[in-house]
Formats: C-alpha cells, sequence, structure tokens
C-alpha cells in the first residue's frame, strides 16, 4: 500500500513549456485534490475532483488544468509554464470531503 | 471568502514545555477544522479534526485542539514539548470540499 504517490519530484521548466504531474492513490479514495504551497502563504487549492470523470476548480486555479480519467489518477497539466507557477505541488486525496492524505510534493521551478 | 489566520509565525519553546498554536478562522457556519503538521521535505500530516460535539479533541502525538464558537478559534496545545515536535503547523478550513489552509507557524524546539 504506497499511499499517495507524485511523479516526478523535481523538474526545471522553461517559461513557455508544458508539462504534466501525476498524482496517484492505491486507497480508492473517491476525493483528490491539487494544492500549491508557497513561502508565507500556506497551501492554495487548484482543482479537486469529488470522484472520476469530475473535476471543480479551486481558490487558484487560473494557469492549470486537471483530468480525473481514472479513479486512482489526478493529472495536474500546465500548459504554458509561467515563472510564478514555480512552488512545491501537493496531491491530497481521501475517502470524504474532511479527510485528506497528502503526497511527499513535486518541486517545480519555471525559468 | 472564509479564511484561516495564524498570527505566529514563529514560536520557540524549550522541551518539556507547553505549547499552544493559535488559529482563527474567518466563516458564518462551522466548517470542518484540522491540525496539520509538515516536518521538512514532507508532506502534510493530519494531527487532529473538529467537526461536531465535544468541542476539546484529541489528536496524534499528544496534541489536543479547542474549539471556541465564539472567538472563532481552534488553538493548538501540547503540554509537554519534545524536541521532534519542531515542525511547520498548519490549521486549516474545509467548507464544502473550498480546503483553506492558513500560512503556517515554525515550531522550533530549544535543548
Amino acid at each position: 500500500n504506497a499511499g499517495v504517490t507524485q511523479t516526478p519530484k523535481f523538474r526545471v521548466l522553461k517559461t513557455g513549456q508544458s508539462m504534466t504531474l501525476l498524482c496517484a492513490q492505491d486507497m480508492n479514495h473517491e476525493y483528490m485534490y491539487w494544492y500549491r504551497q508557497d513561502p508565507g502563504m500556506g497551501l492554495r487549492l487548484i482543482h479537486y475532483s469529488v470522484g472520476e470523470g469530475t473535476t471543480a476548480k479551486g481558490e487558484v486555479p487560473d494557469g492549470y488544468n486537471v483530468s480525473r480519467l481514472k479513479k486512482q489518477n489526478f493529472l495536474l497539466g500546465l500548459e504554458s509554464a509561467a515563472p510564478s507557477q514555480t512552488s512545491v505541488y501537493f496531491c491530497a486525496s481521501g475517502l470524504a470531503v474532511y479527510e485528506q492524505y497528502f503526497g511527499p510534493g513535486t518541486r517545480l521551478t519555471v525559468t | 471568502a472564509q479564511s484561516v489566520t495564524q498570527p505566529d509565525i514563529h514560536i520557540t519553546v524549550s522541551e518539556g514545555a507547553s505549547l499552544e498554536l493559535r488559529c482563527n478562522y474567518s466563516y458564518g457556519a462551522t466548517p470542518y477544522l484540522f491540525w496539520y503538521v509538515q516536518s521538512p521535505g514532507q508532506g502534510l500530516q493530519l494531527l487532529l479534526k473538529y467537526f461536531s460535539g465535544d468541542t476539546l479533541v484529541q489528536g496524534i502525538k499528544g496534541f489536543e485542539a479547542e474549539f471556541k464558537r465564539s472567538q472563532s478559534s481552534f488553538n493548538l496545545r501540547k503540554p509537554s514539548v519534545h524536541w521532534s515536535d519542531a515542525a511547520e503547523y498548519f490549521c486549516a478550513v474545509n467548507n464544502n470540499n473550498d480546503m483553506r489552509f492558513g500560512a503556517g507557524t515554525r515550531l522550533t524546539v530549544k535543548p
């Protein structure tokens, strides 16, 4: 039981490049979330999903897209990366809205 | 919009001393309330949560928190701090999947 895993752990992009972050969970959770963490600002919710095939916007969704084609995976895409998207990205999953288990994070740098 | 305030950016306590970390939230109803801990380079771990009922909740690692509706507060306490408690602590509120985190309080433990 691996819990919540995130791929990759680190990534450096140039401005304008695209990439996809993968979050996978093996706990059969319905709910999955993507957050970004910036110094002095805590975590901010980007997008979330309440089940396979569903997605919804969080607090800071601009510049990101997500997909939940399979229950166990939640993908976060950056179509045209900007330096403002330099951050640490965390995925979380849970059985219910009040329960979230976090992955180890992905550190993204956009130059 | 709902918000979470952690007034103390950094707290230093001596090992064995008591600890209280403050958290205030701004929201009309009582949302779900959480405390998470994050060690350097790691994801977040849930310490405890409050949904309803007894306003004093017990968590892991000897932590407890008290919900005070009149003060819109959910402060975290520990009677005797251990060196391993040094980490960053985040308060969070969740209302209908809108999850908001405070900016965090960094705890340093002096020997």
